[in-house]
């Protein structure tokens, strides 16, 4: 089955405490890319990737760092998260960043 | 300025129903449109892509009018189970910065009545 799998689905932590969130996809795909979703600012990118070792920032990269060593795996890294980074988090893949994209099951992230 | 606008509704529609929404779109460069649909809480799922000469499947018609830059979304004979969220999605193409790829709009809640 076509999946995107992302872990954990949920996670609660303190704030400075370093966290990576995983995601996979078994589609290979080239292009994925992180989303984080607020209310009532919906679907905002991350960090993007275009292949292997390609990656670059989206509209809200601080505080966020991305890595792409192999093609099915896009891990997310908060390297000291801060409460203003609570948020529902998804991974998504695509052949393309013009194609439609296939999106993990989410990340509820609370930072306290 | 927002590249993709839609109404954030909520649209209360008693079961049965036919409604629709639209999308608009700022980049007349944009190159391929879509419909998800998102449920509360839970991942967008495709729910249709829109082409150029308009689409249907089943219960829902998607269109695409280039020259007005804006995308609709046609639910006929709505059901319970149509109740979700519905982003409208727009790729962008890369101008030197910024996000690449797909750009969500807010989405339109609709929300349909027994």
């Amino acid at each position: 089955e076509a999946q995107v799998t992302q872990n954990p689905r949920y996670l609660i932590t303190v704030t400075g405490k370093k966290l990576t969130v995983t995601c996979s996809q078994n589609m290979n795909h080239e292009y994925m890319s992180w989303y984080r979703q607020d209310p009532g600012l919906g679907l905002r990118q991350i960090y993007y990737s275009m292949n292997v070792e390609v990656t670059d920032k989206g509209d809200v990269p601080e505080g966020y760092k991305v890595s792409r060593k192999e093609k099915r795996n896009f891990p997310l890294i908060l390297e000291s998260p801060s409460p203003n980074q609570t948020s529902l988090y998804f991974c998504a893949s695509s052949g393309t960043q013009y194609t439609e994209a296939f999106f993990g099951q989410g990340t509820r992230l609370t930072v306290v | 300025r927002k590249e993709v606008e839609q109404d954030p509704g909520p649209f209360n529609v008693p079961e049965g129903a036919t409604v629709a929404f639209n999308c608009t779109y700022s980049n007349s460069a944009s190159q391929s449109f879509f419909w998800y649909r998102q449920d509360c809480r839970k991942e967008p799922k495709l729910l249709m892509s829109v082409y150029s000469s308009g689409n249907e499947d089943g219960r829902f018609t998607a269109q695409l009018n280039r020259a007005s830059q804006y995308i609709s979304l046609l639910i006929r004979d709505s059901k319970l189970s149509d109740s979700a969220t519905y982003l409208c999605v727009v790729a962008l193409p890369h101008s030197g910065g910024g996000a690449d790829g797909l750009t969500f709009g807010k989405g339109t809640h609709l929300i349909i009545q027994p």
